[in-house]
């Protein structure tokens, strides 16, 4: 059973700091997803990692992919309140399709 | 260019009630649907994904049910809710040629 793990749940960051949001899953897989949530609302594609080494950035945020260590990062650079949100990542249970199995995802509040 | 559907946006059903929601995507053919539930203390789980009309394969046990009844139609439904249905559903969809599964605005079901 696939499992992904993130890490923290929770992070309350102040603006202008810099943190990383990491992502662990527990089998093979070359396709890592990045959504954002805003509250009541549904799932924000940011980032489709499709293999190993794969980074990518928008804005304040770059997301990594490391297949031989199941290891993804998010990191958030010189944050800004905008950027408050439910951040998830998400990996392929199956080649060839989107059989999605989410991380528990992580809430990020950025403090003015 | 390709759209989706999800529809009522929120829905508040007493305890066993019929339930139907319904999702369509426009402006591609032949593609992957799933759905997804967020439910307070399970996460963001796969309920059901099907590849074509008629086709429904089911993750997890429960009291749902789904189908595909045209190509670009999915639907979710019960005979009789529970308080344990209650959550955010999501409709998705994938085809080829894409890199990832693209989100409905999501029903947002309190049974009461």
């Amino acid at each position: 059973e696939l499992k992904v793990e993130q890490n923290p749940l929770f992070l309350s960051m102040q603006e202008g700091k810099n943190y990383t949001i990491y992502c662990n899953y527990s089998t093979t897989s070359d396709r890592l997803y990045w959504y954002r949530q805003d509250p009541g609302k549904s799932l924000e594609s940011l980032f489709v990692l499709l293999s190993n080494g794969a980074v990518k950035q928008e804005g304040r945020l770059m997301a990594s992919l490391d297949t031989k260590a199941r290891l993804s990062t998010l990191h958030i650079t010189a944050a800004v309140h905008d950027l408050s949100a439910t951040y998830f990542c998400a990996v392929d249970s199956r080649a060839g399709s989107y059989q999605l199995t989410f991380g528990k995802g992580t809430k990020l509040s950025v403090i003015p | 260019s390709q759209t989706i559907h999800q529809w009522p946006a929120t829905l508040v059903q007493p305890v066993g009630s019929p339930l139907s929601l319904e999702c369509t995507v426009e402006g591609t053919s032949n593609p992957n649907l799933y759905w997804y539930r967020q439910a307070a203390g399970r996460g963001l789980q796969l309920l059901f994904y099907s590849v074509g009309i008629g086709q429904i394969s089911s993750e997890v046990p429960q009291n749902l049910s789904a189908s595909r009844p045209q190509d670009r139609q999915f639907i979710l439904s019960s005979k009789k809710l529970l308080l344990s249905d209650s959550g955010f559903y999501l409709c998705a969809w994938d085809g080829s040629g894409y890199s990832e599964a693209f989100f409905g605005q999501g029903t947002r079901l309190t049974v009461v």
